[in-house]
Order: C-alpha cells, then sequence, then structure tokens
C-alpha cells in the first residue's frame, strides 16, 4: 500500500511569492495533518482536517491557509514568503478516530 | 498545556552497545506517547507507541520504550545498535483530548563504528 505522498519534493521562492504544497493521505484516511520543521528543530503543528473541516490550528500567522478535498487529499497555502517560512513541510494523514498519525516523506521549501 | 523534553541533543554510542534515549513530557491531560525515526533528507517514521495497557511497548528495529506514569517519562531503549541506527529520533505526545500531536526537539544518534 501506498503511504502519505507529498509534492513537490523539494521548492525554491523568493520572499514575497506564494506557495501551495500538496499531500495525499493513506487510502482510507480521512485525517490530514500539517506540519513546519525548522532545521535543527522537531516539527510544530500547522493544521489537521478531517472530512473536509478544519479540526484544529497552531500558532502559526494567517499567511498560512489550508483545505482538504472531497477525496482527503490536502493543499496547504503559503502566502508573502518570508526568509523564516523556509523549512521542512510534512504532512501526515489518520484514520481519524485512530491516535496515531502516519507521515510522508515531506516538501523542502527554501525561501530565498 | 503539552511540552516535551528530550534531554539529549546528541548521543553518540558504539556499533553493538546499549543506548537510551530520554524524554520526559509535562500535560495536564493523559496522554499518547510516540517515538519517530528521522533519517537524513525524509520523513518521520513511527518507531513505536503507548495507547494503553503493559506500560512496555516493543517496536520496529529492536527498539523498545517504557511508560513510566510517575515520571512522566517515555525513555527509548536498544539493547545493540546498529550503523543503521544512526538516525535523529523524535518523542511525540497526543493528549487525549485532542489530534495535536507535540514533538520534542530530537536527538541526534550516532552509531560510530
Amino acid at each position: 500500500d501506498a503511504g502519505v505522498t507529498q509534492s513537490p519534493t523539494h521548492l525554491i521562492k523568493t520572499r514575497g511569492q506564494h506557495v501551495t504544497l500538496r499531500c495525499s493521505p493513506i487510502s482510507g484516511h480521512k485525517s490530514v495533518s500539517w506540519y513546519q520543521q525548522v532545521l535543527g528543530q522537531g516539527p510544530q503543528f500547522i493544521f489537521q482536517y478531517y472530512e473536509k473541516e478544519e479540526r484544529g490550528r497552531g500558532n502559526f500567522p494567517d499567511r498560512f491557509s489550508a483545505r482538504q478535498f472531497p477525496n482527503y487529499s490536502s493543499e496547504l497555502n503559503v502566502n508573502a514568503l518570508l526568509l523564516g517560512d523556509s523549512a521542512l513541510y510534512l504532512c501526515a494523514s489518520s484514520l481519524g478516530g485512530e491516535k496515531t498519525q502516519y507521515f510522508g516523506p515531506g516538501t523542502r521549501l527554501l525561501v530565498l | 498545556a503539552q511540552s516535551v523534553t528530550q534531554l539529549d541533543s546528541q548521543v553518540p554510542v558504539f556499533e553493538e552497545a546499549p543506548v537510551e534515549l530520554r524524554c520526559n513530557y509535562s500535560s495536564s491531560v493523559s496522554v499518547y506517547l510516540f517515538w519517530y525515526v528521522q533519517y537524513p533528507n525524509q520523513g518521520l517514521q513511527l518507531l513505536l507507541k503507548y495507547l494503553s495497557g503493559s506500560t512496555l511497548v516493543k517496536g520496529i528495529n529492536g527498539f523498545e520504550a517504557e511508560f513510566n506514569k510517575s515520571q512522566t517519562s517515555f525513555h527509548l531503549r536498544k539493547p545493540s545498535v546498529h550503523i543503521s541506527d544512526t538516525a535523529e529520533y523524535f518523542c511525540a505526545v497526543r493528549p487525549n483530548t485532542g489530534n495535536q500531536f507535540y514533538f520534542g526537539t530530537g536527538t541526534s544518534l550516532t552509531v560510530i563504528p
């Protein structure tokens, strides 16, 4: 079975630009969460979506937004990019009621 | 509020020696506990988890961890490490009242030949 997939794998943007990251959960999983992992740190929670509804939001500015589609895939959008947004963005999926999250390989974003 | 502390940022250990990676947490509610491993330039892979029941849990690659509620700890152990265990290890908690995971800052395990 395919695991969580994310695209693109790497991305380079300049300050002020906008970026869209994509995630496809494990088949059958209805919940998707997004995390930001800055170099040398643990992942920080950004959003959780379940059945297309936002179920949780971390301490991130409004420049960060997300959505979940009817097929349970998800997009993370970041507007007005800052240098500090450079990080590995991880997507994780779960069944919803299940307590365990399974992570994808991440998208590495570099903002210049 | 929840927090996770991984007491050692870097742990060097010789091949075939035992290792313990320490994790302590703070939470006002009951939590579920997890260890993930991250190899260079990759995402997180689940090593093991404690949800309920026996406080000693076994995971993949010969790792095990013990939940100690009184000490709010969930230390990861392996009796004999291999070169391939060199990676970053993250402890995480999930409160039983929500869905968000809280991660520690990670422990870099380096296995020396």
